[in-house]
């Protein structure tokens, strides 16, 4: 099946820095989606981006579809920026609602 | 409009027992996938039902199974619970029966087998 890698696995960061993550997958995909997991557990929808480059707030992200790889983009990082980041792919074909997740990135910002 | 909805949020079992998770999806969405996260294996896609037919399952045991109904609620059941089946079970739905559409997650079903 397909494989999701991200990078780094941990980020220690200061208030008010930027950071790039990054996630690779080894097949062509129909959907990418980035998630960052709350404390309680909860996936926060990020972004839907299968190809191209979406901006919201101090958050983007870029998918190079032909390449193989997305990048989530934080500016200016706050402490509630805190916590595990997620990429997620679905390959297609009958993979119907199977999104396959990376092991996440721990990210976490000191004040 | 209202999101996924899970329910229980949190549970304790013990070993042998089963348990029945239930997920609302979003009001019009009719594909509904469970996911289950465990610290040491990750995010892990456990079965996906669009209109009342299972169309996908992950690589788990026959003890987990699910259904879903015609107003697009779905369950999911673990029987003979093992220590093993601790974790965070989690729903997400979607809008469209085919492969493309965003997928929205619930605050999921946190369980811990004793």
């Amino acid at each position: 099946g397909i494989q999701v890698e991200q990078s780094p696995p941990d980020l220690i960061l200061q208030e008010g820095a930027n950071s790039t993550l990054r996630c690779n997958f080894s097949d062509s995909v129909n959907n990418l989606q980035w998630f960052h997991q709350n404390p309680w557990g909860q996936l926060i929808n990020l972004f839907y981006i299968p190809s191209g480059t979406k901006q919201n707030g101090r958050l983007s992200a870029t998918t190079v579809a032909t390449e193989r790889y997305s990048l989530l983009y934080i500016s200016s990082s706050q402490t509630t920026d805190s916590g595990v980041y997620f990429c997620a792919v679905d390959a297609g074909g009958t993979s119907y609602g199977k999104l396959t997740f990376g092991q996440g990135t721990i990210l976490t910002v000191h004040p | 409009k209202a999101g996924v909805t899970q329910t229980p949020r949190y549970l304790i079992k013990t070993r042998g027992q089963q348990v029945t998770l239930s997920c609302s999806p979003i009001s019009g969405h009719r594909s509904v996938s469970w996911y289950q996260q465990t610290p040491g294996q990750g995010l892990q896609f456990l079965f996906e039902y669009f209109s009342e037919t299972q169309r996908n399952k992950g690589n788990f045991p026959g003890r987990f199974s699910g259904r879903q109904f015609s107003n697009s609620r779905s369950e999911m059941n673990v029987s003979t619970l093992e220590l093993g089946d601790s974790a965070l079970y989690l729903c997400a739905s979607r809008t469209s029966g085919g492969n493309t559409g965003e997928l929205f997650f619930g605050e999921g079903s946190r369980l811990t087998v004793l």
